[in-house]
């Protein structure tokens, strides 16, 4: 299995800014993915994390408002940017040690947007 | 398109009752699919996954093709299960591997 840890936890933020999130994984994993998950709604994919290239995003995700790193197996960001209370959101890190393997979440990083 | 739907927000039972959270979905290939849970003040984990055909903490999920459904049943429910599940579906394509959720049934076990 993989233990992910995400920072911050938590963050209030105001309108217009920026903030970015780290995910950890505690060993190598093929894939890494962020999800977002809206108040009283289900996960929805944001994109996935490519190592040296750039994200996969899915529908209605732009990497101009969520641009993504992830420079080795172990390690992404995502960037929430020029923030609007729309983007309050609980976001997650997932990780899969192969494309068919076992999804593993981080804790989530709970923003709220002013 | 691919769709996952669970049609409770929240069930209540009482402990010792039996439980059971539906899950239907909507995909034109063959699918795989899990359960995943997530305790108070946790993170999310998976309780099970079809091609697993296991026993997790007393819930089991048969996945009915023809009904497109994948239920998760428990003969006796227990306080500790209280908790949010999401049935999900992997999908395949353009982001390989991620999965898609549905919107949660939130379980509460009354003593």
């Amino acid at each position: 299995s993989a233990v992910i840890s995400q920072k911050p936890s938590r963050d209030i933020c105001q309108r217009g800014t920026s903030l970015t999130i780290q995910c950890q994984v505690d060993s190598q994993v093929t894939m890494m993915f962020w999800y977002r998950q809206q108040p009283g709604q289900s996960l929805t994919l944001i994109a996935t994390a490519n190592q040296g290239s750039e994200a996969t995003y899915e529908s209605g995700f732009v990497i101009d408002k969520f641009p993504i790193s992830r420079p080795n197996l172990t390690f992404s960001t995502l960037t929430v940017s020029n923030m609007s209370p729309e983007d309050s959101s609980i976001y997650l890190c997932s990780g899969a040690g192969a494309p068919l393997g076992t999804q593993y979440f981080g804790p989530g990083t709970r923003l709220l947007v002013l | 398109a691919q769709r996952v739907t669970q049609p409770e927000k929240l069930l209540s039972v009482f402990k010792g009752a039996p439980v059971e959270l539906k899950c239907n979905y909507s995909y034109s290939g063959s699918p795989e699919l899990f359960w995943y849970v997530q305790y108070s003040r946790q993170r999310l984990q998976l309780l099970l996954r079809h091609i697993s055909r296991e026993s997790i903490k007393g819930f089991t999920a048969d996945l009915n093709k023809g009904e497109t459904s994948f239920h998760l049943k428990k003969p006796f429910a227990q306080e500790e299960d209280s908790a949010m599940y999401y049935c999900a579906l992997r999908a395949y394509g353009g982001s390989q591997g991620n999965l898609i959720f549905g919107k949660g049934t939130k379980l509460s076990v009354k003593p």
